[in-house]
């Protein structure tokens, strides 16, 4: 039962322009996201995140949106550029039932073109 | 300040045999959680330890199992070893259970 889904393998974007990812769950009980990013032989780097109570929040170049009828979450990177290129992985966690346990998606590999 | 750390990098046993992983924790967080990552997969959530006790497990047999100490650093244990149970073993620690969970780069265990 894969309760997030991130359903694009792969998204190839040039620098400069914006990258979307995109990130779906099931599980109504998740109530705070994450999105995580990977290099090669590093562990999972923290980006940003969003509360379920709101539906957008910004850092920088990175602004996650939260969409809670659709069960939807999406990471907007602008502008992208060539070191953005990794694994991206969103996850959900339900704080009030679960403690800290997240729940991931399967990863989306972004690469950013000079 | 210092990340977190986990030891060893890299490690290789045979089916049946038993692994501990290790992890230190960043400063002054309390809790440790620990994920297995297969290939092509994003991490699965073993178990977590909140100052010093299992604070949540998820479907993992009773072969694996942790510890967490008193400066908490943390441990995992996994017990007759299977082929399947190759994989990236991350350990991730946060200020307390419900925070931001920040992690280390991995033990990449392979299972012959």
């Amino acid at each position: 039962d894969q309760q997030v889904k991130q359903n694009s393998p792969s998204l190839s974007v040039q620098e400069g322009r914006i990258s979307i990812l995109n990130c779906d769950y099931t599980n109504s009980m998740f109530d705070y996201f994450l999105w995580y990013k990977k290099y090669p032989a590093e562990g999972p780097t923290f980006l940003i995140s969003i509360s379920s109570i709101k539906d957008k929040n910004e850092d920088g170049r990175f602004t996650v949106f939260l969409n809670k009828s659709a069960k939807h979450l999406s990471l907007h990177i602008v502008p992208s550029q060539p070191g953005d290129s990794a694994v991206y992985f969103c996850a959900a966690s339900d704080v009030t039932t679960s403690y800290g346990k997240l729940t991931f998606g399967q990863g989306t590999i972004l690469t950013v073109h000079p | 300040e210092t990340g977190v750390t986990q030891s060893p990098t890299h490690l290789i046993k045979t089916r049946g045999q038993q692994v501990t992983l290790r992890c230190s924790s960043q400063s002054g967080h309390n809790t440790v959680s620990w994920y297995q990552q297969a290939l092509g997969q994003g991490p699965q959530f073993i178990f977590q330890y909140y100052r010093e006790e299992e604070n949540g497990r998820g479907n993992f047999p009773p072969r694996f199992s942790g510890l967490q100490f008193p400066n908490y650093s943390s441990e995992l244990n996994v017990n007759a070893l299977e082929l399947d149970d190759s994989a990236l073993y991350l350990c991730a620690s946060s200020l307390g259970w419900a925070d931001t969970q920040y992690f280390g780069p991995g033990t990449r265990l392979t299972v012959l």
